[in-house]
């Protein structure tokens, strides 16, 4: 079965500081990635998502994230944080033929100190 | 902005009740989906719809149960609140991109407690 990690549960991060927060897939040929970041009380925003092509994407609000096939990740990345990016963050992951199931991670909280 | 509402956002009930969550969406999406979202877990897909008169069992098993009579619109019901219902509510939905990779869009959720 498809499975998502994000072994971060918590990060702190200054603001103006850059951030990475890490996400691991399970293995499958064809995988579709996502960030989706999570305000107290709202619902998921897609951040950005991974189909295929270039392996560096950009999404909204400065985000990056890199596929790295050989090490199963989808990392997400901010050259600097600002105070408004403190948030829950989730990675998920579909698969072709899983008819757009997505699986998601448990999701890391950043918090952003100033 | 994605336009997919929920109502409520907060529902307080009794154990026993009868509860409907409702989700709307205005973007003609024919996929839509229900998920569970415990606190420092991840999201559970509970039911899905590839379009009206569809529905389907997610990962996580529920009591609740869904209808899909119209496109834009795919309730959910627990036919007898428990106090393990007690949880967010996710509804979502996409577009039919193919086999997966089509993104979700996401209500703001309902917060149930069952007391």
């Amino acid at each position: 079965a498809q499975s998502v990690t994000q072994p971060d549960i918590h990060i702190t991060v200054s603001e103006g500081a850059s951030l990475e927060l890490r996400c691991n897939y399970s293995y499958g040929a064809t995988p579709y990635l996502f960030w989706y970041v999570q305000s107290p009380g709202q619902g998921l925003q897609l951040l950005l998502k991974y189909f295929s092509g270039d392996t560096l994407v950009q999404g909204i609000k400065g985000f990056e994230a890199e596929f790295k096939r050989s090490q199963s990740s989808f990392n997400l990345r901010k050259p600097s944080v600002h105070w408004s990016d403190a948030a829950e963050y989730f990675c998920a992951v579909a698969y072709t033929g899983t008819a757009s199931k997505l699986t998601f991670g448990t999701g890391t909280r950043l918090q952003v100190t100033l | 902005e994605a336009d997919i509402y929920q109502t409520p956002r907060y529902l307080v009930i009794g154990t026993g009740k009868k509860i409907t969550l409702e989700c709307s969406q205005t973007m003609g999406h024919d996929k839509m989906y229900w998920y569970q979202q415990d606190p420092g877990m991840e999201l559970h897909l509970i039911h899905y719809s590839y379009g009206v008169n569809s529905t389907e069992k997610g990962d996580l098993s529920s009591e609740s149960t869904v209808s899909r009579i119209r496109t834009e619109h795919f309730p959910l019901t627990l036919e007898s609140a428990r106090p393990s219902h007690t949880s967010q509510y996710l509804c979502a939905s996409s577009e039919y991109i193919g086999q997966g990779g089509s993104p979700l869009h996401f209500g703001n959720g309902t917060r149930l407690t069952v007391t």
